[in-house]
């Protein structure tokens, strides 16, 4: 069973300019969540989709968006990049079958590690 | 409201001795625990979860947890560090208050010492 996708692995942008991160989940996970990870700050939670909704959103501006796709498969997108954003991005899927299911557990793609000049 | 703390963001150990790495919670709901690894660029991996079913809770690679609500603790152990172990480790709890959200702790970065 192959595990969660994330493209590109590696990047660099410059100031100003925009991104757009990739992920796809396990096959029959229809929860798709995206997490921020720097030195600084740990682990912050960007937001979750689930069946192409958007059902939370973490505390970030809204240069941060995404979306996802009939097939599960989640995008995200950063516009006007900031030095800040440099940071892994990790995506992350779960079976999530109802609202109250915080004990399905997250499997995590391998990141996507942004660099920002 | 739910909260995660890791009370050592650096634990060293020499191989072959336990591990300990301490975690507590917060939580108005029952929660679920989980405890995640994270190698050096990689993604995380579950090392193990709680959802009631029973106290202490094993984990792969040898590593268990207890949950001990008197004390509103989960943390973890393992009986004898390998060198593979050196890694970050994140806490994690997750309630069923009807909103699907998990809370991170700010992990502990555990080092192996030979």
């Amino acid at each position: 069973k192959a595990g969660v996708t994330q493209t590109p692995r590696y990047l660099i942008k410059t100031r100003g300019q925009q991104v757009t991160l990739s992920c796809s989940p396990i096959s029959g996970h229809r929860s798709v969540s995206w997490y921020q990870q720097t030195p600084g700050q740990g682990l912050q939670f960007l937001f979750e989709y689930f069946s192409e909704t958007q059902r939370n959103k973490g505390n970030f501006p809204g240069r941060f968006s995404g979306r996802q796709f009939s097939n599960s498969r989640s995008e995200m997108n950063v516009s006007t990049l900031e030095l800040g954003d440099s940071a892994l991005y990790l995506c992350a899927s779960s079976l999530l079958t109802g609202a109250s299911s915080g004990a399905n557990v997250l499997t995590f793609g391998a990141g996507s590690r942004l660099t920002v000049l | 409201a739910q909260s995660v703390t890791q009370l050592d963001s650096h634990v060293s150990v020499s191989e072959g001795t336990p591990v300990l790495l301490r975690c507590n919670y917060s939580s108005s709901y029952s929660p679920s625990l989980f405890w995640y690894v994270q190698h050096p660029n990689k993604g995380l991996q579950l090392l193990l979860k709680y959802t009631s079913a029973a106290t202490l809770v094993k984990g792969i690679n040898g590593f268990e947890a207890e949950f001990k609500k008197s004390e509103t603790s989960f943390h973890l152990t393992k009986p004898s560090a390998h060198m593979s172990d050196a890694a970050e480790y994140f806490c994690v709890v997750s309630g069923t208050s009807g909103t699907y959200k998990y809370i991170f702790g700010t992990g502990t970065r555990l080092k192996v010492l030979a």
